[in-house]
């Protein structure tokens, strides 16, 4: 069966501009996750997904950010009028039901790199 | 204030040695703890993980250890082969907080 798919797998723009980045989780999974990993860095949780409705956004790092839902399954995560700071690998997970004793499964990533 | 700490960046073990790994929380709330390996350019895969119900859980060569009294947990893996070379994050989640918290990383070498 498929795992979580991101594309782009690669993405480098130019800072400023706009970017949109695409989940397809695991099918029958309710539950998706973002998170992402700057350099160095361990994961770093950005949003969360039960259904279509995003009960925690806390880890979103400023009003630039946004992520949506559709049909309870594919997920985008937009990063408008990027910054050199959004650099990093944007990963999505995606769970069974959102509960803490679920592993959450990993897509490989898109890594961003803003110039 | 970072809440799961893995304070070796590194690790290296002979092939057939075992490997232990090393993980530290300070959420007394993280109820569910999980270990996840990651190669290069790839996503995080998820190996194993345990309840804080439990003090142990095997899966082949992987066993995890739960310390709750010391907040410590460990992953152990025998024996080691070549192919477990990776980063490893140890992570938690608790109560309600179904979000991981990761730390940052071991890197395994497993040599021949």
């Amino acid at each position: 069966g498929a795992g979580v798919s991101q594309s782009p797998s690669n993405k480098v723009t130019e800072k400023g501009k706009d970017v949109e980045l695409r989940c397809d989780p695991i099918s029958g999974h309710t539950a998706l996750y973002w998170y992402r990993q700057s350099l160095g860095q361990g994961l770093e949780f950005l949003i969360y997904f039960q259904g279509n409705s995003a009960p925690d956004k806390s880890g979103l790092p400023s009003d630039r950010f946004s992520a949506e839902r559709t049909g309870g399954s594919v997920s985008t995560l937009t990063i408008q009028r990027t910054q050199q700071e959004d650099s990093a690998v944007y990963l999505c997970a995606s769970s069974l039901v959102g509960t803490s004793n679920q592993p959450q499964h990993f897509g490989d990533g898109t890594r961003l790199s803003i110039l | 204030d970072q809440q799961v700490k893995q304070n070796s960046p590194s690790l290296s073990v002979q092939e057939g040695r075992i490997s232990i790994l090393n993980c530290d929380y300070t959420n007394s709330m993280f109820d569910y703890f999980l270990w996840y390996k990651k190669y290069p350019a790839e996503g995080p895969t998820f190996l194993i993980s345990i309840s804080s119900i439990k003090d142990k859980n095997e899966d082949g060569r992987f066993t995890v250890f739960l310390n709750k009294s010391a907040k410590h947990l460990s992953l152990h893996i025998v024996p080691s082969q070549p192919g477990d070379s990776a980063v490893y994050f140890c992570a938690a989640s608790g109560g309600s907080n179904y979000k991981l918290t990761f730390g940052k990383g071991t890197l395994l070498t497993v040599n021949p």
